[in-house]
Order: structure tokens, then sequence, then C-alpha cells
């Protein structure tokens, strides 16, 4: 199965710029997406085969990376960006789901 | 818009089973493969099972192969989970998806004496 292994917690000030990584135990190409989860919600989408913005997400969000080594980048950091963001591959089955980092204001 | 509206989950016993529904709308379900996905409280995201728009194959997690089955039916627009030989370690709120866009809101499964 293909690990994805993400930084547990990151701290940040708002209207600064924060970069949240996943790595992969395997090349994965660009079958890597990421989710926003707030408390008692289900996943949201925001960033779709490494560096495609789903519609309706603030421009604010952008994604980069291919192979093992991916980055969702948030700039700037607002309130409303607190939350439990989680990076996922579709490259193989097991479609596997990073740890999760929890983003934190300062 | 697409919907995903999942139903059927409740507290049971260790050992018992449950079956849980995701009755999807807003798209052609019938050409596009679905998937169940968990997260046990407090934890991470877990897929669990993928389902074919045609039903030609399944595929599951080590972690409930041979005790759930992923199956639909087309003409209800109906994705279900069959949970059987529950453990307290299948506790955990199950979310169908249109991967990798389209979650339902969940629904929760307890499994404790």
């Amino acid at each position: 199965d293909t690990v994805l292994t993400q930084s547990p917690a990151l701290a940040v000030s708002l209207g600064q710029r924060v970069t949240i990584s996943c790595r992969a135990s395997k090349s994965v190409s660009t079958y890597m997406h990421w989710y926003q989860q707030k408390s008692g919600q289900q996943p949201k989408l925001l960033i779709y085969s490494a560096s495609n913005l789903e519609s309706g997400v603030p421009s604010r969000f952008s994604g980069s990376g291919s192979g093992t080594d991916f980055t969702l980048t948030i700039d700037p950091v607002e309130a409303d960006d607190i939350a439990n963001y989680y990076c996922q591959q579709s490259n193989e089955l097991p479609f596997t789901f990073g740890s999760g980092t929890k983003l934190e204001i300062k | 818009e697409v919907q995903l509206v999942e139903s059927g989950g409740g507290l049971v016993k260790p050992g018992s089973s449950l079956k849980l529904s995701c009755v999807a709308s807003g798209f052609t379900f019938s050409s596009y493969g679905m998937h169940w996905i968990r997260q046990a409280p407090k934890k991470g995201l877990e897929w669990i099972a993928l389902i074919y728009y045609d039903s030609s194959n399944k595929y599951y997690a080590d972690s409930v192969k041979g005790r759930f089955t992923i199956s639909r039916d087309n003409s209800k627009n109906t994705l279900y989970l069959e949970m059987n030989s529950l453990r307290s370690e299948d506790t955990a709120m199950y979310y169908c998806a249109k991967h990798p866009r389209d979650w339902g809101q969940g629904v929760m499964v307890t499994v404790s004496s």
C-alpha cells in the first residue's frame, strides 16, 4: 500500500502563508488530492490531481507536486481555514489518505 | 447538484450485522464507480471499498475484506454496504463518495456491547 505522510499540526498567523506537505512512499504520479475537513462535516475537495483548484474553492488555495512530494499552500490564511487537511492518492488501490494536518492559529 | 444521502447506521453489538444505504441524485449514477470511506471518532479517513459502475469489479481494504460487501442497484440509484461480524474497531462515520469530489454527510455506526 502507498503510505502518505503528513505533519500532524501546523500553527500559523492569520494573513500569513502556510504550506502543508504530503510525502508518498512510492510515486503516485499526479494522482493526489487534497481535502479540507471542518469539525462535524464531511471532507471537502480543495485540489484534485495535484494542482487543479476545485470549482468554488478560493484562489488562496493551491497545490503542487508530482511523484512522491506534494504541497498544499494557503496564502493568505484566513480564520475560516482552521480545519484538518488530508491528502489522498488514487494512483493505486487501496486508495490511501494521509493522517491529516491540523491547522491552528498562533 | 450531486446529492448522496446515507442511512442505516446505528448502535449494534459486536458480531452483529448492519446494512448501509446511500441514495444518489443529481448525476447519472449508473455511469460512475462509487466508494465507501470511513472515519473513526477523532481519527483520520480510511478508504474501505470501491464498486465499478456496472458492479463488474469490487475492491476492499484489508481491514474489511471478507466481512463487508459493497453492492449497488442502478435502477434505484442506491449504493449499499453490508457489514458482517462487526467489531468495536468498525465504529466510525461511514461516507459514500463519488470520488474525488462528492461525499455524503455520513452515517454513524457504533459497535459496542
